[in-house]
């Protein structure tokens, strides 16, 4: 009964691979989001995604792509990988428009080599 | 510039000690400012919340405080527990959908 579950939880990878990382929510939340930790343990929100619309984009690169096909559902797609993109990767949720309640998940590590 | 700075980076203590993590944060328009406690290798877990009309808020042996006009918060820490090792990271939200997030305080308590 997690509430926020994301896989895989580990993800080793070469460069150039393209792969994808799921989220699912069962807490009836409106807004879903990806952040990525990076080594110095800074969270950076990546996308927003509020009732299937993208509302926050602040990933330079388009091999970056989310898709939400309903609220419940989340996915990070990344094309291309790059030995940058090593990192830990949290799908997290929230009432519609509301910083409230945040919901974290538990978190994917994705290791480029 | 992180618009959220917290100190100190990392902090050791005996356990049963008290200890007191500090956050800084320059977001503007303010709405709500949270602290998480991550444990290693899981995502963050809310501990506190508080407006802008909020002075303290404690949740079990944790107390968070806030200065809206100086724009400080910070976590107080009673009686420590080994359990309490983790990163303790300061969030605030300017009410929109984003969130600044501090680099957190790793807290190591020992036996």
């Amino acid at each position: 009964d997690t509430a926020v579950s994301q896989t895989p939880k580990y993800l080793v990878t070469q460069m150039g691979n393209d792969k994808s990382i799921k989220c699912e929510q069962n807490l009836g939340h409106d807004t879903m989001y990806w952040y990525k930790q990076d080594s110095k343990k800074f969270l950076k929100i990546m996308f927003s995604y509020n009732n299937k619309e993208l509302i926050i984009n602040e990933t330079g690169p388009n091999r970056f792509s989310p898709k939400s096909p309903d609220q419940a559902h989340l996915t990070l797609h990344i094309k291309s990988l790059e030995l940058g993109d090593s990192a830990v990767y949290f799908c997290a949720s929230s009432p519609e428009g509301e910083s409230y309640g945040y919901t974290f998940g538990s978190g994917t590590r994705l290791t480029v080599v | 510039k992180n618009q959220v700075e917290q100190s100190p980076q990392s902090l050791i203590i005996l356990e049963g000690k008290n200890c007191t993590l500090q956050c800084n944060y320059t977001v503007s328009p303010f709405s709500n400012l949270r602290w998480y406690k991550q444990d290693t290798g899981r995502g963050p877990v809310s501990l506190t919340i508080m407006t802008f009309s909020e002075n303290t808020k404690s949740n079990g042996r944790y107390t968070a405080t806030l200065d809206a006009d100086t724009k400080q918060s910070s976590l107080h820490i009673t009686a420590s527990q080994l359990s309490d090792s983790a990163s303790y990271i300061c969030v605030v939200s300017d009410g929109g959908n984003d969130m600044r997030f501090g680099a957190g305080t790793r807290l190591t308590v020992k036996p």
